[in-house]
């Protein structure tokens, strides 16, 4: 069982151009989450899926946008790159949401710098 | 707004005790996890508290006193592992998680 994967690792990306990152997980959660990290700062959500076919903004989503077209799958795309969004992304997966024990499980991360 | 303060960075020696302190501010409250997070690597979840009072699990113990807005993270025996960045988050009332910007936690033999 992998859990969950993010692809790819790394990423180096000239600005104005368009990326997705890859989110897949094989746990059947209901919920999904990108967040952010940057030095100094805690994580900061980007978006979030409660169930498939469902998205909602958080607290930093200008200039991505995510899908969930199925359970397993919510990737995350930045139109238009720009410098000010390289960072390390997290995807994460929760069972449920909604109730006190929605652990969230986090993928590998993928660093992205934006040039 | 929501707040939630940690120290930035804490040191302790091997096979010592050290507790990290977590104090949050708000728009409600519906639990509040610790993670631990090697440099490079994913958070990885260490505790819950929903209930105020002490969690023991293992080395780590959580403590939680929602009338004061604070938590500590109590880790006994100290490993040189356990040299991580632990993280500190709140449940907000839409069930969101808020998340502190983490404790850099340094081991000296």
């Amino acid at each position: 069982i992998a859990g969950i994967t993010q692809a790819p690792t790394s990423q180096i990306l000239a600005a104005g151009r368009r990326m997705t990152l890859r989110c897949t997980q094989d746990m059947r959660h209901n919920a999904m989450y990108w967040y952010r990290q940057d030095l100094g700062l805690g994580l900061r959500l980007i978006h979030y899926s409660n169930t498939a076919g469902t998205t909602g903004k958080g607290e930093v989503p200008d200039g991505y946008s995510v899908s969930r077209a199925n359970t397993d799958d919510f990737p995350l795309t930045l139109a238009s790159a720009v410098p000010s969004q390289t960072s390390v992304y997290f995807c994460a997966s929760s069972d449920s949401v909604g109730h006190s024990t929605d652990t969230q499980y986090f993928g590998p991360g993928t660093r992205l710098t934006v040039l | 707004g929501q707040n939630i303060d940690q120290p930035t960075e804490m040191t302790a020696t091997e096979g010592a005790i050290v507790q990290i302190n977590c104090t949050y501010q708000t728009s409600g409250f519906n639990g509040l996890f610790w993670y631990q997070q090697h440099a490079g690597e994913a958070p990885t979840f260490l505790s819950y508290n929903v209930l105020d009072g002490l969690e023991e699990k293992g080395r780590f113990s959580s403590f939680l006193s929602r009338s004061k807005g604070y938590s500590y993270l109590l880790l006994k025996e100290l490993q040189m592992k356990d040299s991580a960045s632990y993280l500190c988050a709140v449940q907000d009332s839409n069930y969101q998680l808020i998340w502190g910007a983490g404790t850099k936690l340094i081991i000296k033999p």
